[in-house]
């Protein structure tokens, strides 16, 4: 077990509905990347949180934001629900900057589904 | 932005023979190459790593290597077991220190027994 914690592990919604996800990184890790993997595809970089500001992003429209807390845990929101939106939501956590020693530890991840 | 591209997308090998999966990147300022395996319905797990001032690694039965020049990186797995039989991703890091990462679409490798 990575100690990278993802809730919720499943959700249905509509189109046009709201999503949050929460993810809890590993004790000491500072930073918390999210990732969308969507059916039989690589993860693609969302966007990344350090020191609860967004350090890089990747092409995701605006209504996908994020939030990180002091206690370095993460909120993934979407906006206004498209079908497309439906994939794994997965949390990634880490060591930043030179600190980083190579591996990103991955939570189970949220499956979204929407209709 | 950085691209990496995988291939193939399956692969099927008679259990004991090797396997080997090939990615290409664009970014010559990428400088890390995990390779991760994800079982269904799991997360993606690392298997092995590279930086870009190294050309090999090996860890047991599984070894990566990279030619910067050419700008590709590969996975070989010897001597292959049915519990190899997974989803295997190359990627590629973007921004300075490596820890965002570009992933390839992913190989299916079956191990058949």
């Amino acid at each position: 077990e990575t100690g990278v914690t993802q809730s919720p592990t499943h959700l249905i919604k509509t189109r046009g509905q709201q999503v949050t996800l929460r993810c809890s990184s590993q004790s000491g890790h500072n930073t918390v990347s999210w990732y969308q993997q969507a059916l039989g595809q690589g993860p693609q970089f969302i966007f990344q949180y350090y020191r609860e500001e967004e350090n890089g992003r990747g092409n995701f429209p605006p209504r996908f934001s994020g939030l990180q807390f002091p206690n370095y845990s993460s909120e993934l929101n979407v906006n206004a629900l498209e079908l497309d939106d439906s994939a794994l939501y997965l949390c990634a956590s880490s060591l930043a900057g030179l600190a980083f020693t190579g591996e990103l530890f991955f939570g189970e991840g949220s499956r979204l589904t929407v209709l | 932005g950085e691209n990496v591209e995988q291939h193939p997308s399956t692969l099927s090998v008679q259990e004991g023979d090797s396997a080997v999966i090939k990615c290409t990147y664009s970014d010559s300022a990428s400088n890390y190459f995990p390779w991760y395996k994800q079982e269904l319905g799991k997360r993606p797990q690392l298997i092995i790593d590279i930086r870009s001032n190294v050309g090999e690694k090996k860890d047991q039965r599984i070894a990566v290597t990279l030619n910067k020049t050419a700008k590709h990186f590969s996975l070989h797995i010897t001597e292959t077991q049915p519990e190899d039989s997974a989803v295997y991703f190359c990627a590629a890091s973007i921004g300075e220190y490596g820890n965002k990462l570009v992933f390839g679409a992913g190989t299916i490798l079956r191990v058949k027994s």
